[in-house]
């Protein structure tokens, strides 16, 4: 089956330092990969959807200064949190379209948590 | 914000006995998918039903869909202690690309 990975798993760091996440598709080819924000006890927000090769459409309310993807290739995309802050602890999630996939086919990570200290 | 509702917010049964969901979305829709989530963990995909379609069995799950009222339900019958998780309806609307989750339901059963 499709597996999709995130590197970290969990990631602690300190305020004003900034934490890159990964997301890869190991054994499919991703148009399209999805960054999604949960925090404690609520549901998975999007944050932002990439395509390989241009930029990132960002959600309504979200920074894209602050919140830095790269889709560099069919198999990557990397969220990289600028200048953390304790708010932007949470649980973040990323999930991948094949290239030949139905419609709403997406995969999802297991998830990397980031706290911020 | 097109995030879904999902009703109830929080569901305590017993093992054996069955549990429903409901999630109500907003606008036309290509499909609905159910995910589960343990507590701190990834999502797990259950169960896809299309617009053009009305239900869907899988195991001990069925989901039904109502398009003109623009809702879903999850029932899972005979429960058990593992399907203690957060449960959430994830909709692609028809002029989307992503999945916009529904605000979930937390379900506990006890043994």
């Amino acid at each position: 089956g499709a597996v999709v990975s995130q590197h970290p798993s969990r990631v602690i760091c300190k305020s004003g330092t900034s934490v890159k996440i990964e997301c890869r598709s190991l054994d499919f080819q991703a148009t399209t990969m999805f960054w999604y924000r949960q925090f404690p006890k609520q549901s998975l927000m999007l944050m932002a959807t990439s395509n390989e090769g241009s930029k990132a459409t960002y959600e309504q309310g979200v920074e894209k200064d602050k919140f830095l993807i790269n889709h560099a290739s069919l198999t990557l995309s990397t969220l990289t949190v600028t200048s953390a802050h304790p708010e932007d602890s949470s649980f973040y999630i990323c999930s991948a379209s094949p290239r030949a996939g139905g419609p709403g086919e997406q995969f999802f990570g297991p998830g990397t948590r980031l706290t911020v200290l | 914000s097109q995030q879904g509702e999902e009703d109830p917010q929080a569901l305590s049964i017993q093992e054996g006995e069955n549990a429903t969901m409901n999630c109500s979305y907003k606008t036309s829709i290509n499909n609905l998918q159910w995910y589960r989530q343990n507590s701190g963990r990834g999502l797990v995909h259950l169960i896809l039903i299309r617009s053009n379609e009305r239900e869907k069995h899988s195991g001990r799950l069925r989901v039904t869909l109502d398009t003109s009222k623009k809702s879903s339900s999850l029932l899972i019958t005979a429960s058990r202690a593992a399907d203690t998780a957060s449960y959430f309806c994830a909709t692609l609307y028809q002029a989307g690309t992503a999945l916009i989750f529904g605000k979930g339901t937390t379900l506990s059963v006890s043994s």
